[in-house]
């Protein structure tokens, strides 16, 4: 079956613009997280959505934000980018929360 | 938030060697998973392994839930076992994971 898929691979954007990135999770999935990782601070967990609901939210400014549609793919859109926000930009996705999780191979992200 | 320490956080090996790799955490977790993320940054799952043990080939891992601990073995370690591990122990439907260790199996 289908693994998760992330799209773009791969983003250049300038500061001050705004992006956004989509995850669509294996079928069936309803749980979706996302995670941001840097050299700096490794991997820290941004947002859960299950059946819509986001359940969960890291410890991230107001910029970042998502949701999850009834499809369960969900999107992540930042705002107001800030060269801090280059990242790899993951994406996960699990049947039922807390078992067994899936990462798609992520959204490269450089903001200049 | 949950702490999680991952040893060692590099490793060479020569090839044909065998490994450990040690993850403790600062409180219980629901779920607990070993990743090796590849070139290009997927994270790719090796196991699911809330409590005790399991072995796919080359590979086991054993986790002590009382303990808060868990193991991944590499054992005959390839070139293509090269890359980043990371454990990761998820509450609140939220992974917290370690800062990984780096192994280079050389030749």
């Amino acid at each position: 079956k289908a693994g998760v898929t992330q799209t773009p691979r791969y983003l250049i954007k300038t500061r001050g613009q705004q992006v956004t990135l989509s995850c669509s999770p294996i079928s069936g999935h309803r749980s979706v997280s996302w995670y941001q990782q840097t050299p700096g601070q490794g991997l820290q967990f941004l947002f859960e959505y299950f059946s819509e609901t986001q359940r969960n939210k890291g410890n991230f400014p107001g910029r970042f934000s998502g949701r999850q549609f009834s499809n369960s793919r969900s999107e992540m859109n930042v705002s107001t980018l800030e060269l801090g926000d280059s990242a790899l930009y993951l994406c996960a996705s699990s049947t039922l929360s807390e078992i067994g999780y899936t990462f798609g191979s992520g959204t490269r992200l450089t903001v200049v | 938030g949950i702490q999680v320490e991952q040893s060692p956080p590099d490793l060479i090996l020569q090839e044909g060697a065998n490994s450990t790799l040690r993850c403790n955490f600062s409180d219980s977790v629901n779920n607990l998973q070993w990743f090796h993320q590849n070139p290009w940054g997927q994270l790719i799952n090796l196991f699911y392994i809330p409590s005790g043990t399991k072995q796919n080939g080359r590979l086991s891992a054993t986790t002590v839930a009382t303990e808060r601990y868990s193991l991944l073995y590499i054992s005959s370690s390839q070139t293509t076992d090269s890359g980043v591990y990371f454990c990761a122990g998820m509450t609140g439907n939220q992974f917290y994971f370690g800062t990984g260790t780096s192994l280079t199996v050389i030749p």
